[in-house]
């Protein structure tokens, strides 16, 4: 298993700002995803946050809006700019553990964004 | 493309009642099939998961989920739920490139 933190867990922005989010995990993981689950609805993948390169972004998502950063293979930022209403979500992060057999992810606990 | 249908926005059930929880799925290549539970105001937590093997998968706090590759099926079940169940439940999806297809939640809501 992976046990996953994020910072902060909540925050309040006003809007046109941009917030970072952090997400550690306590041992070294392939994979990385960030989700976006918005107010009442299901989680939606934002992107894959690759190591050492680029992430890889779904459709909908683009890196002006969501820049993604992975300096290593325990760590992970998501950046919400120029934030908007209609950012206000809970973004999670999550994370690939147990060995090449498997495909569980464990979910970090997200971050709450009320954007005003 | 992968899709997950889960049929019921909402399940209210009493108390010590058994509860089933659908899901329906499609995908072009195989898959494995997981069910996650979010408490209010919490992260998600994994029930239980379908690698391979025994297609009957017990997972934590009584729950166990059957999946029936021929009607494309997942479904979650409990024999007697308590008020502490009372969550939403998400099934999910991934194919080899681990990134989820998640369903649009189920809210379970457990009465006295």
């Amino acid at each position: 298993s992976a046990v996953i933190s994020q910072k902060p867990s909540r925050d309040i922005c006003q809007r046109g700002t941009s917030l970072t989010i952090q997400c550690q995990v306590d041992s070294q993981v392939t994979m990385m995803f960030w989700y976006r689950q918005q107010p009442g609805q299901s989680l939606t993948l934002i992107a894959t946050a690759n190591q050492g390169s680029e992430a890889t972004y779904e459709s909908g998502f683009v890196i002006d809006k969501f820049p993604i950063s992975r300096p290593n293979l325990t760590f992970s930022t998501l950046t919400v700019s120029n934030m908007s209403p209609e950012d206000s979500s809970i973004y999670l992060c999550s994370v690939v553990a147990g060995g090449p057999s498997y495909n569980e992810q464990f979910f970090g606990p997200g971050t709450r964004l009320t954007v005003l | 493309a992968q899709s997950v249908t889960q049929l019921d926005s909402q399940v209210p059930v009493f108390e010590e009642a058994p509860v089933e929880l659908r899901c329906n799925y499609s995908s072009s290549v195989s898959v494995y099939l997981f069910w996650y539970v979010q408490y209010p105001n919490q992260g998600l937590q994994l029930l239980l998961k379908y690698l391979s093997g025994s297609t009957l998968v017990k997972g934590i706090n009584g729950f166990e989920a059957e999946f029936n590759k021929s009607q494309t099926s997942f479904h979650l079940r409990k024999p007697s739920v308590h008020i502490s169940d009372t969550a939403e439940y998400f099934c999910a999806i991934t194919g080899t490139a681990s990134k989820l297809t998640f369903g649009t939640g189920t809210r379970l809501q457990v009465t006295l």
